[in-house]
């Protein structure tokens, strides 16, 4: 399809565990997004990419959190040394350009258990 | 940080019931934002708010973008069983494009 497409759709991690999410965003989106949404509460922003470069970490909880995207295209959250209270759904998301009203199209997510 | 009180948390209705959801918050922002959420999907928007003031509809929704510019509501006409979902409202301010701040969502039932 064309939309905004995440992998694993969903992963189950033990405690300590390094994990990898990817996103696949709309073809040719210069904007992507990544969100937390822990159960039962909306999105929370972690990070933000203008094409390869990183504009905005602001919202990554820790040091244990990783983004990247290096040919301005798919993007790769990590997430080191895994912990129960990591366990959430990933979202990302990609808007065509930068500009503030650009609407966000947001994939079906990564839902993530720690155990 | 930046924080947006949605309310009510739930809501039960009949089919053809109007419902009315809000949204406030202690910050100004520049764009309001409604979005619906069905399980295991991510939020679709549904209505971008861009003015303070401004009434803008979608169908059987329509939102409004408080004169304050630290709320917003959500208004749906006539609900239909495909209403059920969680709706949610976000904020934007104009420094961080794209950035939402979302609020803890509203879950709508709607009995056939």
């Amino acid at each position: 399809g064309a939309g905004v497409s995440q992998s694993p759709r969903y992963k189950v991690a033990k405690r300590g565990q390094d994990v990898a999410l990817r996103c696949d965003p709309i073809s040719g989106h210069v904007s992507l997004f990544w969100y937390q949404q822990a159960l039962g509460q909306g999105p929370e922003f972690l990070t933000y990419f203008q094409n390869e470069a990183q504009l905005d970490k602001s919202g990554l909880p820790s040091d244990r959190f990783f983004a990247e995207r290096p040919e301005g295209s798919v993007s790769t959250l990590k997430i080191q040394r895994t912990q129960q209270e990591d366990s959430a759904v990933y979202l990302c998301a990609s808007s065509l350009m930068q500009a503030t009203n650009e609407k966000l199209f947001f994939g079906s997510g990564t839902q993530l258990s720690v155990l | 940080g930046q924080q947006l009180n949605q309310s009510p948390q739930s809501m039960f209705i009949q089919e053809g019931e109007d419902v009315s959801m809000n949204c406030t918050s202690s910050s100004i922002f520049n764009t309001w934002l409604w979005y619906k959420q069905d399980p295991g999907e991510g939020p679709v928007l549904l209505i971008a708010l861009y003015k303070a003031g401004e009434l803008t509809s979608n169908g059987r929704l329509t939102a409004q973008f408080g004169i304050t510019r630290k709320d917003s509501f959500l208004n749906i006409s006539a609900s239909i069983p495909s209403d059920v979902g969680i709706y949610f409202c976000a904020g934007q301010q104009s420094t961080n494009a794209g950035k939402s701040t979302f609020g803890d969502g509203t879950t709508l039932t709607v009995k056939p």
